[in-house]
């Protein structure tokens, strides 16, 4: 079965600093991998995705992520984090054929000012 | 905004009663999901809709069931409802069955 690990609850970075949300996955196959943003009272938006190709995708408003297939990883990545960054991060996969989306539990990011 | 519209926003209702939630995928979208996000058990994949067609099912109940409409709308009922039922549910909508999913806003309901 296809999951998600999400390892941190509450990701804190000062404004300014580099940004980064960490996301494994465990999936047989070659997997899709996702990033959304939830903001309060919001649904989720789409930041960026992967399905083949380059390791290092790029995504809306300057996010990052970076496919690592021998660690089964996907973090996302900012290299200099707004206040407005703050919300919830998830991570989600599917696999090639079947588009259910399985979700990490969702990192909560605050940007300190 | 991301073009998927969900009605109601917010509802609230009685444990045994019966809800629908209403979707309208971006123009163009075949395909409609719906998601149920919870405190307890998270972000969780219900079903899938492609043209009109059920294509997948996840952790739905028995007492849930969908549909989607000739004019690609999508209606999720739930029925028989308890206390636990209480979530946003998310409609996304998707060009084909392996697109990128966007979503909507969500309907909160809360079930006394």
């Amino acid at each position: 079965a296809q999951s998600v690990a999400q390892p941190e609850d509450q990701v804190n970075v000062a404004e300014g600093n580099p940004l980064t949300v960490k996301c494994t996955y465990s999936v047989s196959g070659n997997p899709y991998l996702f990033w959304y943003v939830q903001y309060p009272n919001r649904g989720l938006q789409f930041l960026l995705k992967y399905i083949t190709g380059d390791n290092l995708v790029k995504g809306s408003y300057g996010f990052e992520a970076e496919f690592n297939k021998s660690q089964t990883s996907f973090h996302l990545k900012k290299p200099s984090a707004l206040v407005s960054d703050s919300a919830l991060y998830f991570c989600a996969v599917s696999f090639h054929g079947n588009n259910r989306l399985a979700f990490g539990k969702g990192n909560q990011v605050v940007v300190i000012p | 905004d991301s073009g998927v519209t969900q009605t109601p926003k917010h509802l609230i209702t009685a444990t045994g009663q019966r809800v629908t939630l209403r979707c309208s995928p971006r123009s163009g979208d075949l395909s409609v999901y719906w998601y149920q996000q919870s405190l307890d058990q998270g972000l969780q994949f219900l079903i899938q809709y492609y043209n009109g067609e059920e294509r997948a099912k996840g952790n739905i109940l028995e007492r849930f069931s969908a549909q989607q409409f000739p004019d690609l709308h999508s209606e999720l009922n739930l029925s028989s409802l308890e206390l636990g039922d209480s979530a946003l549910y998310f409609c996304a909508s998707s060009a084909t069955s392996l697109d990128t999913q966007y979503f909507g806003p969500g309907t909160r309901l809360t079930v006394l």
